[in-house]
């Protein structure tokens, strides 16, 4: 069955960086575009950013102003944001997300990883 | 991008239907049929409830139904049951090339 594991959350400064991770198993991962979406603490999802099954098409989020940046290695399995600039507003559960189609919806969710910004 | 429009919140007694309303602009719900609509349970990670408006995928219940009239994407429950109270979010890819989830709805079973 389908299995997404994030990992790489934790506690940072505010301007540091952090990596996030998701390990992908169950179907063929270069088939499926990938997304990140985040949830605030007791608030809603916010899309993030999605990459194409070839990495040739990405697209993120206005609000993030440059400072994410996703990728993916097909050969392991596995998806990737980078995050720098670390601010406050932040910090989130960071969830990876199979696309069902292109560009369709998220049929497939992991756990979530949780990013907390904080001097 | 600005967030999708839900209420706050939707009630309803077992048994009733209940139908939560999303709206968007013409830039997004109104500009393709992409829209999707997730359930969130406290503590939980999203389920995918209805894809393209109003297509639901294998495993989800039939009491659940999508549509779309303009720039309103809609979400009704049937038949409302217990397991039923949970977040609700609706999401629409948009003419940026992005997504844009909804406000949030929360239903409660009363």
């Amino acid at each position: 069955q389908v299995q997404l594991v994030e990992s790489g959350g934790g506690l940072v400064k505010p301007g540091g960086s952090l990596r996030l991770s998701c390990a992908a198993s169950g179907f063929t991962f270069s088939d499926y575009y990938m997304g990140w979406i985040r949830q605030a603490p007791g608030k809603g999802l916010e899309w993030v950013s999605y990459i194409s099954g070839s990495g040739g098409t990405i697209y993120y989020a206005d609000s993030l102003k440059g400072r994410f940046t996703i990728s993916r290695d097909n050969a392991k399995n596995s998806l990737h944001l980078q995050m720098n600039s670390l601010r406050a507003e932040d910090t989130a559960l960071y969830y990876c997300a199979r696309d069902s189609g292109v560009v369709t919806a998220f049929d497939s969710w992991g756990q979530g990883t949780l990013v907390t910004v904080s001097s | 991008q600005s967030a999708l429009t839900q209420a706050d919140s939707v009630s309803g007694s077992p048994g009733q239907s209940i139908t939560i309303s999303c709206t968007g602009t013409s830039s997004d719900i109104g500009s393709y049929n992409l829209v999707s609509w997730y359930q969130q349970h406290p503590g939980k990670a999203p389920k995918l409830l209805i894809s393209e408006g109003s297509r639901r995928p294998s495993g989800v219940s039939s009491r659940f139904s999508g549509s779309k009239s303009g720039n309103t994407a809609s979400l009704t429950i049937s038949g409302l049951q217990a397991e039923d109270e949970a977040d609700y979010y609706c999401c629409a890819y948009s003419s940026s090339s992005t997504f844009v989830f909804g406000t949030g709805t929360k239903v409660t079973v009363l």
